[in-house]
């Protein structure tokens, strides 16, 4: 298997522009999950899909970011518009329900700079 | 909600020697997993162990083995004979029981250095 895929792996943009991140989970797998990663915060959950359902979106920081997931194969994580303090790595993550412990399994990340 | 605590920010071990890492967390459920992952410096996230609550023996991956002490809230990483492999970042994470919420819950990350 091919892993979780995200692209692209790395995005540079302008303060305003629109920014979109894509995740494809591990075939077979109905979780999907969006994490970020910063220095100062460490890795935050931003949000979950459970069979392409969000289950928890409590996580995005607010309304300029949303996710959809619209089949089990592909997920998008917009944000709109970017801001400097954005700037992180964002992870996609799968896990298969039920599965053994639930364990995730991690892309390889979008390391997203904002200017 | 559930928390996970990892008060050292940084070790260093010497090659071929033990390191241990720590790693608390606070939770009034009964039934969870605990896991550690290891980002080396390519990012990538990759799960090094895992412990369910509700079993008593301690998990073991080759070189890896947990200190799980469900009493005292602890989950300790134990790294014999290290390699410089092993150096990278070190995240502690917790997980309700299946068909709770399935949301991992990390703790800050702990650099961990290899000495040759």
């Amino acid at each position: 298997d091919a892993g979780v895929i995200q692209s692209p792996r790395h995005e540079v943009t302008e303060m305003g522009q629109e920014v979109t991140l894509r995740c494809k989970p591990i075939s077979g797998h109905n979780s999907l999950f969006w994490y970020r990663q910063t220095m100062m915060r460490g890795l935050e959950l931003l949000i979950y899909f459970n069979n392409n359902v969000p289950i928890d979106d409590s996580g995005m920081p607010e309304d300029r970011f949303s996710a959809k997931m619209p089949n089990a194969s592909f997920s998008t994580l917009k944000i709109q518009p970017s801001e400097p303090r954005d700037s992180a790595v964002y992870f996609c993550a799968s896990s298969s329900v039920p599965g053994i412990s639930y364990e995730q399994y991690f892309g390889p990340g979008t390391r997203l700079t904002v200017t | 909600a559930q928390t996970v605590t990892q008060s050292q920010p940084e070790m260093s071990v010497q090659e071929a020697e033990t390191v241990t890492l720590s790693c608390t967390y606070d939770t009034s459920e009964s039934d969870y997993y605990l896991f550690w992952y290891k980002q080396p410096p390519s990012r990538q996230m990759i799960l090094v162990i895992r412990q369910e609550a509700y079993k008593q023996q301690n998990a073991t991956e080759n070189r890896f083995s947990v200190n799980f002490q469900k009493a005292a809230k602890s989950f300790s990483l134990k790294i014999s004979d290290s390699q410089l492999g092993d150096a990278a970042m070190y995240f502690c994470a917790y997980r309700s029981a299946p068909g709770a919420n399935s949301k991992l819950t990390f703790g800050k990350g702990i650099t961990l250095s290899v000495r040759p």
